[in-house]
């Protein structure tokens, strides 16, 4: 059981370039979140799925996309890549979103330079 | 709204000693009230978590107490050993807009000293 896979685990990007985090879990949860990760920040919420189909921003919505067009998938897109957008993302997945535990990926370390 | 604060930012402790972490947060209807721990470079992982018709939860070292009144919350660590030195979040569902969403706190870095 893979759990939550995130790819690529490292991507370093010129400005205005734009690129795709990769997440698939196999686990059939129905919840899906992207967050970033920035130092003395937490974890920051930027778009979330409740289901396929269907997909809502958290607190850092600006300049990433997102779909979830099957159950197993959830990309984060970068559009116009910043370096204010330098960080760690994590994806993660739930059976829900209350009373269930979130089960992260490994993380993409990503630079925009 | 959508907002969970944690304290302190960053709490260093000797072997043996106990650590205290408290969130408060403001969305009165959370009800899920999980903590996580990050070991450097590694993911988040649950540690442990309480509901909110519960006032206290343990698990070995580890408890968690709520206070719905006064709306924090508080992760407890006895008897610390070095490896238990990471970073810790608090986390609350908000139903603020849209669907209900998970907000973390900023984190805490527990070092244990030997």
């Amino acid at each position: 059981n893979a759990g939550v896979t995130q790819t690529p685990k490292f991507q370093v990007l010129k400005t205005g370039q734009s690129m795709t985090l990769q997440c698939a879990q196999d686990m059939n949860h129905e919840y899906m979140s992207w967050y970033r990760q920035d130092p003395g920040m937490g974890l920051r919420l930027i778009h979330y799925s409740v289901g396929a189909g269907i997909t809502d921003q958290g607190e850092v919505p600006n300049g990433y996309n997102v779909s979830r067009s099957t159950t197993e998938d959830f990309p984060l897109r970068l559009l116009l890549a910043a370096p204010s957008q330098t960080s760690v993302y994590f994806c993660a997945s739930s059976p829900g979103l209350l009373s269930t535990e979130a089960f992260f990926g490994q993380g993409t370390r990503l630079t925009v330079v | 709204g959508e907002n969970v604060e944690q304290h302190p930012s960053t709490l260093s402790v000797q072997e043996g000693d106990s650590a205290v972490i408290k969130c408060t947060y403001s969305d009165s209807a959370s009800n899920y009230f999980p903590w996580y721990k990050q070991e450097l470079g590694k993911r988040p992982q649950l540690i442990i978590d309480i509901r909110s018709n519960v006032g206290e939860k343990k698990d070995q070292r580890i408890a968690v107490t709520l206070n719905k009144t006064a709306k924090h919350f508080s992760l407890h660590i006895t008897e610390t050993q070095p490896e238990d030195s990471a970073v810790y979040f608090c986390a609350g569902p908000t139903f603020s807009g849209g669907y209900n969403k998970l907000i973390f706190g900023a984190g805490t870095r527990l070092a244990v000293h030997p």
